[in-house]
């Protein structure tokens, strides 16, 4: 079955880049037919949609976070990677990552992983 | 994108109906037939209760189920169980060819 494991520093300094990684089983993220997503969810609070990468290429992001965000793909390792630049404190949360078979709906997700910014 | 506009809460007791609107706009929810409904039980992930507005995963009880009109969708459980109390999200595709999210309803169990 597909799944799905988050990984990467859990404390990231303000200012700093916030960088993870989700490794997928039981499934090719080289699969031209899914989306392959990270979404997050500040303590507390409800679940934020950040952006797919697609067909090893393509993606598409939040438009509040899209000029700090990029995510990639590396197909060798059946990977991929989430990179949010200058992060601040308002980007403390649990990240996730999901796989979609259209851009806004997951059914497979990963656990979770929990980020802080703090100094 | 605005978030999707949703109930903080709804409650209901064993066995009874209740009903979480997910309203968005003609550039969302009412646009498009994809939107998905997800249950979140404290500590873990999300899973997804329903898609394409009444469709539902293998494994996913016939006491869920989900409707739309307009630019206001729906899910409703039947049946209310203990196990049912969570956190639920509504999402949508846009027509930026982008995700959003409800807010999310906590269904309390009374």
């Amino acid at each position: 079955q597909v799944q799905l494991q988050e990984s990467g520093p859990g404390l990231v300094k303000p200012s700093e880049t916030l960088s993870l990684t989700c490794t997928v089983s039981g499934a090719s993220v080289s699969s031209g037919s899914y989306y392959w997503s990270w979404i997050r969810q500040p303590p507390g609070k409800g679940l934020e949609w950040i952006g797919y990468i697609y067909n090893s290429g393509s993606t598409n992001y939040n438009p509040s976070l899209k000029s700090r965000v990029t995510i990639s793909v590396d197909t060798s390792k059946n990977q991929f990677s989430l990179n949010l630049n200058s992060v601040t404190a308002a980007d403390t949360a649990v990240y996730y990552c999901a796989r979609g078979g259209v851009i806004s709906s997951w059914r497979h997700w990963g656990q979770g992983t929990l980020v802080t910014v703090s100094s | 994108q605005s978030a999707l506009t949703q109930p903080a809460s709804v409650s209901g007791s064993p066995g009874q109906s209740i009903t979480i609107s997910c309203t968005g706009t003609s550039s969302d929810v009412g646009g498009y037939n994809y939107v998905s409904w997800y249950q979140q039980h404290p500590g873990k992930a999300p899973k997804l209760m329903i898609y394409e507005v009444s469709n539902r995963p293998s494994g996913v009880s016939n006491r869920f189920s989900g409707s739309k009109s307009g630019n206001t969708a729906s899910l409703t459980i039947s049946g209310l169980q203990a196990e049912d109390e969570a956190d639920y999200y509504c999402s949508s595709y846009t027509s930026s060819s982008t995700g959003v999210f409800g807010g999310g309803t906590k269904v309390t169990v009374l």
